[in-house]
């Protein structure tokens, strides 16, 4: 199946710094990525969708400003998690779609960021 | 809006039993039905998926049908081994194509036990 990385896999910070996080389809082009967010032994919560060379939509509840994301190309989306702070620590995964015909989202291995 | 209900873990079985862990949909129309499966430390991994009324999805021993009579997508397995134990996630998409988002149940940690 399609591959999706993620990097980094796992990041510790100090509080008040700024994150990145990239997410790549590696053998195929992705129209549409998602960012989830998922808590311990809880659900994916959607955080929002990103389209290729445009803004991403975000879901309700969620600060644009606080979380950056950027669709540059067709395999590369990157969330910024801007002045995290300790409850900004949480497991995120993205998530890639090829389009078209295609029905399948593939997922990324995920990136667990700690703030200290 | 759209909603998935899955019954909550943790679900502990030995090896070789059988399992069950439901899961029932709200949602408009025909949605598209998936289990994703998330192995310790990992992302997560389509295990099935069923995209119209009974359809039924089958990967690795695992099965679900789509019920629209019940909204349900119910995954079972006739026997487990302890390479199983995971959390599962039963899902649904609104329409057919990728780029709509997916609603997630909560998840359903499952142990197997030798």
């Amino acid at each position: 199946g399609a591959v999706v990385s993620q990097h980094p896999s796992r990041v510790i910070c100090k509080s008040g710094t700024s994150v990145k996080i990239e997410c790549r389809s590696l053998d195929f082009q992705a129209t549409t990525m998602f960012w989830y967010r998922q808590f311990p032994k809880q659900s994916l919560m959607l955080m929002a969708t990103s389209n290729e060379g445009s803004k991403a939509t975000y879901e309700q509840g969620v600060e644009k400003d606080k979380f950056l994301i950027n669709h540059a190309s067709l395999t590369l989306s990157t969330l910024t998690v801007t002045s995290a702070h300790p409850e900004d620590s949480s497991f995120y995964i993205c998530s890639a779609d090829s389009g078209g015909d295609q029905e399948t989202q593939y997922f990324g291995p995920g990136t667990r960021l700690l703030v200290l | 809006g759209n909603s998935v209900t899955q019954m909550e873990g943790p679900v502990t079985l030995s090896e070789e039993a059988f399992l069950t862990i439901n899961c029932t949909y709200t949602a408009t129309g025909y949605p598209s039905l998936f289990w994703y499966v998330q192995y310790p430390g990992e992302g997560l991994q389509l295990l099935l998926k069923a995209t119209k009324a009974d359809d039924k999805g089958s990967n690795k021993g695992f099965e679900a049908t789509y019920r629209k009579e019940t909204t349900s997508f119910h995954l079972e397995k006739g026997s487990v081994q302890v390479s199983d134990s995971a959390v599962y996630f039963c899902a649904l998409r609104q329409s057919n194509f990728g780029n709509e988002k997916l609603t997630f149940g909560t998840g359903t940690r499952l142990t197997i036990i030798p």
